[in-house]
Formats: structure tokens, C-alpha cells, sequence
């Protein structure tokens, strides 16, 4: 399958402070990555969608302001957690869907190992 | 209501059991489904896909989708403690959004 990287995988911050984590789509050329959060015990929770060269596309809820996300190139989304708190604690996962050819026929989503971030 | 649901589990299973892992949907525009597997701490892999109603085989992973009752199905045989892990099911209609089970966690007893 095709290989997502995501960095960093733990990241502990004060508050108040802005954290960016990238997701990087190694063997693929990705127009479209997702960025999820995850609570302990729950599933994943859509936060935005990314498109390479235009604006992001953020759930209803999702602060933008909050959580800048840039698709500069087919291989690289990031997201940026601005002026981090506490209860912006969480499991950040990222996943990218191929552009075209054989990975991209059945559509599937290949997810990053995940980045957790603890705001103290 | 959901779009998906899932019973969260735990799920407790002898090692060699057959597992079988279930989803259920309202959206009757969904018409790909998938099972992942998702480690602790780790992000999800994907297991299974399946496109529209049928059964598909993998190793000691079977998938099974039932379009007219809304139902999806995972099955693990011969179970082995490594399998222990959450199982989310995952359904998409004709774009990309997917809508994801709130995951299914196993534990298999050695």
C-alpha cells in the first residue's frame, strides 16, 4: 500500500504557543489529504479537507483561525495549531487519497501514524 | 442518528476464535465500504475494501456487504492476539467524504 508520513509523532507545547505537524504522501502525488482528530476511544473526526493550491475546506465546528492548513504541494499538507491550549490536546491524524492511476481507482485513503500533541 | 454505527466493544475473543465485527448504515447512497485496523497510538490501516453488495476474501479476513439491509460485516479467523486492536468500518458515497464508525475494539486472549 502506499506510505503516509506524518512528523512529528509527539509534540508537547506550552500554551500559547503555535505547533505545525506535516503529512507527507511518500510514494504518491496527492490532490486531496484529510486532517482528523482523535479523542481516546472514539472514532476519527473529519476537521478539514485539504486541496493542494486552493483553500481548505473545514467541518462545521473547526475553527479555521484555529487550525491553519496549507496544501503548498502534492505531497504536503500541514497544520497548524495556533495559540495552542490545553484542551487542544489530542491525536492529529492525517491521510492523502491518491491523484490518479492504480491506487486511486478503488479510492482509498491511506492514513499517516498519527502526531499527539499535549498542550501543558 | 449516525451515519454509521458501530458497537464500541471491548470485544473479548479466545485466541482461533472466529471474530465477526458489524456496522451498520442509514445513507443508502454509500457504495464503498471499508474496514480498518488501528493499533493504539497508531493510525489506521486499511484491511478491507469493498465496492457495492458482496463478500471479499483476504487471508483469515472475510468482508461482507449487505446494501439492502444496510449492514457490513468483518470477519477474522483463526484469531491471533496480534489482531487485537480497534476496528473501524468506514463508508463513502460517490465523493470522497468518509464517514467512520466510532470503532469496534478487540482483545484476543491468549
Amino acid at each position: 500500500g502506499a506510505v503516509v508520513s506524518q512528523h512529528p509523532s509527539r509534540v508537547i507545547c506550552k500554551s500559547g504557543t503555535s505547533v505545525k505537524i506535516e503529512c507527507r504522501s511518500l510514494d504518491f502525488q496527492a490532490t486531496t489529504m484529510f486532517w482528523y482528530r482523535q479523542f481516546p476511544k472514539q472514532s476519527l473526526m473529519l476537521m478539514a479537507t485539504s486541496n493542494e493550491g486552493s483553500k481548505a475546506t473545514y467541518e462545521q465546528g473547526v475553527e479555521k483561525d484555529k487550525f491553519l492548513i496549507n496544501h503548498a504541494s502534492l505531497t504536503l499538507s500541514t497544520l497548524t495549531v495556533t495559540s495552542a491550549h490545553p484542551e487542544d490536546s489530542s491525536f492529529y491524524i492525517c491521510s492523502a487519497r491518491a491523484v490518479t492511476g492504480g491506487l486511486s481507482n478503488t479510492g482509498e485513503l491511506f492514513f499517516g501514524e498519527g502526531s499527539r500533541l499535549t498542550v501543558l | 442518528q449516525k451515519e454509521v454505527e458501530q458497537d464500541p466493544g471491548p470485544l473479548s475473543v479466545p485466541e482461533g476464535a472466529i471474530v465477526s465485527l458489524n456496522c451498520t448504515y442509514s445513507n443508502s447512497a454509500f457504495q464503498y465500504f471499508m474496514w480498518y485496523r488501528q493499533y493504539s497510538r497508531k493510525g489506521p490501516e486499511l484491511l478491507m475494501y469493498t465496492y457495492s453488495s458482496g463478500n471479499k476474501e483476504d487471508g483469515r479476513f472475510t468482508a461482507q456487504v449487505d446494501k439492502s439491509s444496510k449492514y457490513i460485516s468483518l470477519f477474522i479467523r483463526d484469531s491471533q492476539p496480534s489482531d487485537s486492536a480497534t476496528y473501524l468500518c468506514a463508508c463513502r458515497a460517490g465523493t470522497y467524504k468518509y464517514i467512520f464508525g466510532t470503532g469496534t475494539r478487540l482483545k484476543v486472549l491468549a
